[in-house]
């Protein structure tokens, strides 16, 4: 069982382009999130999904739109990167209980210049 | 709103030592909490989680913490420190569908 994977690794990006960074996970969990670290900070909140179909924002969703088309993707895009989305990306997944694990994936490391 | 204080950035312990780190939470009702660890350019593992009941929970690798209401603290306990411990230490607190509230984090540094 893979869990959750992250594509890519790492990706360096020019100012105003979009991206999408991928997330695909293989335990059947409902629930689903992204959040980004940045130093000094920790991880915050950018948006989840409860559900395929749903999705909500978070704590810093400016700038970021997710998708959930079916259970297992939730990819997050950039519709034009700025520098300040230079940050370290990590998509999540817990069943649908609140007292269920989040399973984090291995995170997308992301520069933009 | 809820929020998450680790009130120490950086710790060092010598290999052997007990180590505990400090969690300081906000939340109006009983709070969900957990501890998640980061070894370099991995992804966050959870070590225990506490929701209810024990206020003394065991999680993974011999860590354990201690829920106290009082003082509205998470605070994480090793009683020896092994140098595969180094990683970066993150308390979090569960805000409603599991949308979670993490602290800044504590990075942990193992002396010989």
């Amino acid at each position: 069982i893979a869990g959750i994977t992250q594509a890519p690794t790492s990706q360096i990006l020019a100012a105003g382009r979009r991206m999408t960074l991928r997330c695909t996970q293989d335990m059947r969990h409902n629930a689903m999130y992204w959040y980004r670290q940045d130093l000094g900070l920790g991880l915050r909140l950018i948006h989840y999904s409860n559900t395929a179909g749903t999705t909500g924002k978070g704590e810093v969703p400016d700038g970021y739109s997710v998708s959930r088309a079916n259970t297992d993707d939730f990819p997050l895009t950039l519709a034009s990167a700025v520098p300040s989305q230079t940050s370290v990306y990590f998509c999540a997944s817990s069943d649908s209980s609140s007292t269920d694990t989040q399973y984090f994936g291995p995170g997308t490391r992301l520069t933009v210049l | 709103a809820q929020s998450v204080t680790q009130p120490d950035i950086h710790i060092t312990v010598s290999e052997g030592a007990s180590l505990e780190l400090r969690c300081n939470y906000s939340y109006g009702a009983t709070p969900y909490l957990f501890w998640y660890v980061q070894s370099p350019g991995q992804g966050l593992q959870l070590l225990l989680k506490y929701f209810s009941g024990d206020t003394l929970v065991q999680g993974i690798k011999g860590f354990e913490a201690e829920f106290k209401r009082s003082q509205s603290s998470f605070n994480l306990r090793k009683p020896s420190v092994h140098w595969s411990d180094a990683a970066e230490y993150f308390c979090a607190v569960g805000e409603g569908f599991q949308k979670l509230v993490f602290g800044t984090g504590t990075r942990l540094l193992v002396s010989p």
